[in-house]
């Protein structure tokens, strides 16, 4: 079965330093995988994604994350962190839409980043 | 523009009582999923569906059901309602035959029982 851990509840970063939110995947075939953030009372907001190609995706509001294939991970990176980087981060991975369940979303527990002035 | 929207926002119910909780999105997807949002378990999904007349289970769909009767809703009903279902629901939808579609979420339902 596919799954996806984020090893950190929280990451805490002062403002102007890079930031690095970790997750790490398991999956049967090649891996479809997503970060999402999600504000205070908000719903979740795509942020960017992994299917093919680089490994070094890039995404909205400057934040890039890394895929590598051997250590099965997707970390989320910002060169310079923002105050207002600040909410809950998901990993999540796809199954491959050929599969029986079409391709169905599983996220992380998420991880809470903290970004102080 | 297109969106996806939940009614209600907040909603108090008693134990025992039935409750449904409302997702219409306007980008004709097929693909509709229904998760709650709970503290140390992220998102969990509940029930799902890949076009009309279509419904899945997912990893914590006891107590759960939902209807697709069109495109452009999925409606989740708590057939009595528990304690253990206060939570956050979240509405998703995405396109069913694209597989570098990410989803689209609601802003989210915050359902209390007490």
């Amino acid at each position: 079965a596919q799954s996806v851990a984020q090893p950190e509840d929280q990451v805490n970063v002062a403002e102007g330093n890079p930031l690095t939110v970790k997750c790490t995947y398991s999956v049967s075939g090649n891996p479809y995988l997503f970060w999402y953030v999600q504000y205070p009372n908000r719903g979740l907001q795509f942020l960017l994604k992994y299917i093919t190609g680089d490994n070094l995706v890039k995404g909205s509001y400057g934040f890039e994350a890394e895929f590598n294939k051997s250590q099965t991970s997707f970390h989320l990176k910002k060169p310079s962190a923002l105050v207002s980087d600040s909410a809950l981060y998901f990993c999540a991975v796809r199954d491959d839409p050929r599969g029986s369940t079409l391709g169905r979303l599983y996220f992380g527990r998420g991880t809470q980043l903290t970004v102080w002035p | 523009d297109a969106e996806i929207t939940q009614s209600p926002r907040h909603k108090i119910t008693e134990t025992g009582r039935q409750v449904t909780l409302a997702c219409h999105q306007t980008w004709n997807h097929n693909n509709m999923f229904w998760y709650r949002q709970d503290l140390g378990h992220g998102l969990r999904l509940i029930h799902y569906s890949y076009g009309v007349q279509d419904t899945n289970k997912g990893e914590v769909s006891d107590g759960y059901s939902v209807s697709r009767s069109n495109t452009e809703d999925l409606p989740l009903t708590l057939e009595s309602a528990a304690s253990s279902q206060t939570s956050v629901y979240f509405c998703a939808s995405s396109r069913t035959t694209d597989m570098n579609t990410e989803a689209f979420f609601g802003q989210g339902t915050r359902l209390t029982v007490v």
